[in-house]
Parts: structure tokens; C-alpha cells; sequence
């Protein structure tokens, strides 16, 4: 069974920056494209950015485009979002996500637990 | 960017009984890339149903989805005690992806 385990989330404060991970295991990572997916507590799912299996493309959502980096290390299987100038409204669980596809398709067929970002002073 | 409406918001139903599920889009998707997440409480989201209407892996038949262009429907035709869950529709034929809101199958 496909496994995603997200890591790298807190407590920080407005304006700072936060770097998350996800490990990639029980697949061949470079086969497939990469997603973060967030979801506010208690509300519904957002797309936050995409990168395809070998970095060539990358997108982001406007929220958090210019703020937030996605990138990958394919040689230790790992998924990264760097995120600066956070907000308040950045607080959100955080998913790593496998797109069904090499290219960032955007069809999400295995999902991590999630990570808890809070943005808060 | 496209628009995803699910209604109800809740649906309470008895085990057993057929769960209807609707998801508008606000303008028509792409080949069909529509697909159904069901999320339980505490927990990650499961794909169930990709294309419209096919089958996410190890998803029981009870779960069928149809539609095209910018209605489409997820099904349970037999609700099973570990279904009640929120359900959410996205539509991945044009970025940004997007979900819709979600309906809660609650039990009555």
C-alpha cells in the first residue's frame, strides 16, 4: 500500500516561515507527480501547489503563489513545501498527495494524514 | 476558475437506504476529469471515483458515479455503517483543481 507521511508542521508566527516534508514509500516516486492539499479545521479541501515527476512543472494556487515553494528530491523519495510570509488564514491541515499521473494532472489517488500548520502570534 | 456546488450540504439516511449526491460545476469540465474524495472524520481523504465513473482502486460497487459536462452525480446504493463519511467532488481538467464543498451523509 502506497504511504505518504507528512512532517514539518507547528505553531509559528505571522510573517514567518515554515518547511514541510513528505515521504514517499511502496511506490517508485519518480513515476508520478506530487501535490499539497490543505484543509482549514473544519472546513473544506484547497489546492495549494503541484510539481510533476521530474520538477519541470510547477503551479501553484493564487493564495500562495509568490509565498510558497514546492519542490522534490526524487533520490530520497521526498516532497518539500517551503512556506514564507505566512498568515493567519494559512492555518490548515497540510496533505501530501500523489497525483494518479507522471504530469501534475491534478487527480489525487493516494493521500498522507496530514500535517497542522497554526498561524498564530 | 470552475466553480464545484455540491448539495445537500447533509443527508441523513438509514443503513441501507440509496445515497444521491449532486455536483454542479459552473462551467463544463473537461472530459469528464471529475472525481469523488470521501473523507471520515480524522482522516485523510480516499479517492472513490475518477473519469466521472470509474472505480478508484479496491472501492466497493456499491459506489457509482455518472455524469458529464456540468452535473454530475455520486451514488451508494446501499449504505454500508462505514460510508457515513463527507464526500467531496473536484474537477481536475483545468488548474487551479478545485473541490467542492462537500455533503455530509450523516446517519438518521
Amino acid at each position: 500500500e502506497v504511504q505518504l507521511v507528512e512532517s514539518g508542521g507547528g505553531l509559528v508566527q505571522p510573517g514567518r516561515s515554515l518547511r514541510l516534508s513528505c515521504v514517499a514509500s511502496r511506490f517508485t516516486f519518480d513515476d508520478y507527480a506530487m501535490h499539497w492539499v490543505r484543509q482549514a479545521p473544519g472546513k473544506g479541501l484547497e489546492w495549494v501547489s503541484g510539481i510533476s515527476w521530474n520538477s519541470a512543472t510547477i503551479d501553484y494556487a493564487d493564495s500562495v503563489k509568490g509565498r510558497f515553494t514546492i519542490s522534490r528530491d526524487n533520490a530520497k523519495n521526498s516532497l518539500f513545501l517551503q512556506m514564507n510570509s505566512l498568515r493567519t488564514e494559512d492555518t490548515a491541515f497540510y496533505y501530501c498527495a500523489r497525483d494518479k499521473n507522471i504530469a501534475a494532472a491534478g487527480l489525487f489517488d493516494y493521500w498522507g494524514q496530514g500535517t497542522l500548520v497554526t498561524v498564530s502570534s | 476558475e470552475i466553480v464545484l456546488t455540491q448539495s445537500p450540504g447533509t443527508l441523513s439516511l438509514s443503513p441501507g437506504e440509496r445515497a444521491t449526491l449532486s455536483c454542479r460545476a459552473s462551467q463544463s469540465v473537461r472530459s469528464s476529469y471529475l472525481a469523488w474524495h470521501q473523507q471520515k472524520p480524522g482522516q485523510a481523504p480516499r479517492l472513490l471515483i475518477y473519469g466521472a465513473s470509474s472505480r478508484a482502486t479496491d472501492i466497493p460497487a456499491r459506489f457509482s458515479g455518472s455524469g458529464s459536462g456540468t452535473d454530475f452525480t455520486l451514488t451508494i446504493s446501499r449504505l454500508e455503517p462505514e460510508d457515513f463519511a463527507v464526500y467531496y467532488c473536484q474537477q481536475y481538467g483545468s488548474s487551479p483543481w478545485t473541490f467542492g464543498q462537500g455533503t455530509k451523509v450523516e446517519i438518521k
